[in-house]
């Protein structure tokens, strides 16, 4: 079974500008979460799908913002971008949404994409 | 606010010793631990998880220990080899069900 898929790897764009990220999960997974990781903060939660249905946010400003199409395949968009947006973007996928215990809940994460941005 | 970090940044174990990993949470509420090992280049990979109401589980290599009391969390790898050298981080899940990652510990393996 093909494992969680990112596209692109590799980004660099340029201050005020937006990009958009994809994100195809395992086969048979409904669930998908997206997660900023940079040295400083280490890995932090953007937000969950499921479903189609946005069902958690992290404390991100409204420039992040995401969707998840009915094949669960997920984007997310970042508009007007700042120096502090470049990191790396991990998109992880599970069978269930994260709750607590089921070995349905298993994150599975991408290699991530690297934005950079100048 | 978020506060699930680690004791040690990094870890040098020689080829063939034990490691031994911590973490710390703060959030009593949280019920559901998981390690994760991310190596360069790659996205985090899952190791092992344990659930509040136990304080052990072990895995291929892996033993996690889980101290409600104090709030502590470890990881122990037995005969550690090259492949181990990564960063490692500990997550749990706390509140409105989202993944609370550690800063990372990164292991190295001196031959």
């Amino acid at each position: 079974k093909a494992g969680v898929t990112q596209t692109p790897r590799y980004l660099i764009k340029t201050r005020g500008q937006q990009v958009t990220l994809s994100c195809s999960p395992i086969s048979g997974h409904r669930s998908v979460s997206w997660y900023q990781q940079t040295p400083g903060q280490g890995l932090q939660f953007l937000f969950e799908y499921f479903s189609e249905t946005q069902r958690n946010k992290g404390n991100f400003p409204g420039r992040f913002s995401g969707r998840q199409f009915s094949n669960s395949r997920s984007e997310m968009n970042v508009s007007t971008l700042e120096l502090g947006d470049s990191a790396l973007y991990l998109c992880a996928s599970s069978l269930e949404p994260p709750t607590s215990g089921s070995s349905a809940d298993t994150q599975y994460f991408g290699p991530g994409t690297r934005l950079t941005v100048l | 606010g978020e506060s699930v970090g680690l004791h040690l940044p990094t870890l040098s174990v020689q080829e063939g010793d034990n490691s031994i990993i911590n973490c710390a949470y703060s959030n009593s509420a949280s019920d559901y631990f998981i390690w994760y090992k991310q190596e360069s280049g790659k996205g985090p990979q899952f190791i092992i998880d344990i659930r509040s109401n136990m304080d052990k589980r072990q895995g291929q290599r892996v033993t996690v220990l889980l101290n409600k009391t104090v709030k502590h969390l470890s990881l122990q790898i037995a005969a550690t080899q090259p492949g181990d050298s990564a960063v490692y981080f500990c997550a749990e899940i706390r509140g409105a069900q989202k993944l609370v990652f550690g800063q990372g510990t990164r292991l190295t393996i001196n031959p």
